[in-house]
This record gives C-alpha cells, structure tokens and sequence, in this order.
C-alpha cells in the first residue's frame, strides 16, 4: 500500500497481560522503525529492521518487549506482561532504503492503555 | 549522545503571524535534521529535510528552515501562518542506523 498502515487503533491491557501491536510498511520499503511516545513528550527509538532481520535493537527494553518481522505478514510489537508505564502511542515507519537521505513515513500509531 | 531540543513547548498565534520555531541539537559531527508535523488526529508528516548543501531549506506549505552550524539550531519559520497550520511541531536528527531522534515537540495554535 501506499501508506504505513498500523492496527489495532486502541489496544487496552490490564497489567500483567500481553499486548501484540502490528505494522503494515509501504510496500517496496525494507527498513521498519517502531517508536514510542508517553504522554504526547518526545518520541523514543525501540528497534528497526531490514526485511525480516533486526538493524538495530539498541532502544529495546530486553525483558518484556519483542519484535519481529516475517515475510509476507506484518510486522509486530509485543509487550508480555504489560506494566502501567508501557501506556503509550506506538508509532511505526519505513523507510525504502537505509541511505541518509532517505525519508521515514509514520503511520496512525496505536494507542495503548494499561489498567 | 544525540539530543535535540525545542525551545517553545506551546505557542499562540494569530493569522498572518511570522512563527519561528527553535531546535537546537547536540552532535558534533555530520547531521541529518528534520521537522516533522502532526496535525490534530493525523500522522507525522515530513516537512522539510536537511542533508548537506544550502543550509536554507525549503519545505511544503510554505514552511522553511535554516542550518546554523556554528550554533548547533536548526529552526522552523513561516512568514504568514494560518489557522490550518494548528498542530504539533517535531524536530528531529539522525542518530546511528539512521534511527530518528525526536525533540519534544511544539504545540502550535493558530487563531483566526
């Protein structure tokens, strides 16, 4: 497609629970970012992909976050045993090439709220 | 580490203002910069984009910024604002692995 396309809209989680966030990049582009923003401040990088494999994990919480991107299905995002402080919009991008000149286009986000 | 900081968390203006919007960022080598808007219920857009080159960049409507090196700022201005530039207003940088590094962006509100 010709936008990024993100579902679910609103995801609502009570704590302890999972929640799997996915992401549809523009067809043609082979670099996914996710992003998050808590409480509309300043985005803050978790992971990015080329293709299916990781390109840079560095922003990743390590213990409850998961990612992946499989051929021919969206990409995921997933919070296992969610806490309140995972409440956020999270944002996914692509980008067609890695190049510096090239751009990121955002999609809608999902809203996440934790109980 | 990279950073970027924006200096005006809310602004108000009338019609047919002049905005400027400041961004300063901390980085002492070669920088890619961005201003990005969100408009009410909408999806971050691209604005404008510097690499290298003129360091006055044009965007779309009507929106320009100025790379000022030797001050580490990159700011957004528009002579004329109007009411439909109401939105929230995003610098950012490239960090390493071209992620993008967000400042905490500017609430714009335009009033007729």
């Amino acid at each position: 497609g010709e936008e990024v396309a993100q579902t679910p809209k609103h995801l609502v989680r009570g704590e302890g629970q999972k929640a799997k966030l996915y992401c549809a990049p523009i067809k043609g582009h082979s670099y996914v970012f996710w992003y998050q923003q808590v409480l509309k401040n300043e985005f803050k990088f978790l992971i990015s992909f080329q293709n299916e494999n990781v390109f840079d994990e560095t922003g990743m919480p390590k213990e409850r976050f998961s990612a992946k991107c499989l051929p021919n299905s969206p990409c995921s995002l997933e919070i296992q045993a969610t806490k309140l402080e995972d409440s956020a919009v999270y944002f996914c991008a692509s980008s067609q090439t890695q190049g510096i000149t090239d751009t990121q286009y955002f999609g809608p986000g999902t809203r996440l709220t934790v109980l | 580490a990279q950073s970027v900081s924006q200096h005006n968390h809310h602004v108000i203006l009338s019609e047919a203002a002049s905005l400027e919007l400041g961004c300063n960022y901390s980085y002492g080598g070669t920088v890619n910069l961005f201003w990005y808007v969100q408009y009410p219920g909408q999806h971050l857009q691209l604005l404008l984009k510097y690499f290298s080159g003129d360091p006055l960049v044009k965007g779309i409507k009507g929106f320009e910024a100025e790379f000022i090196k030797s001050k580490f700022s990159f700011n957004l201005r528009k002579p004329s604002v109007q009411w439909s530039d109401t939105a929230e207003y995003f610098c950012a940088v490239t960090g390493g692995y071209n992620k993008l590094i967000f400042g905490a962006g500017t609430r714009l509100a335009v009033h007729p």
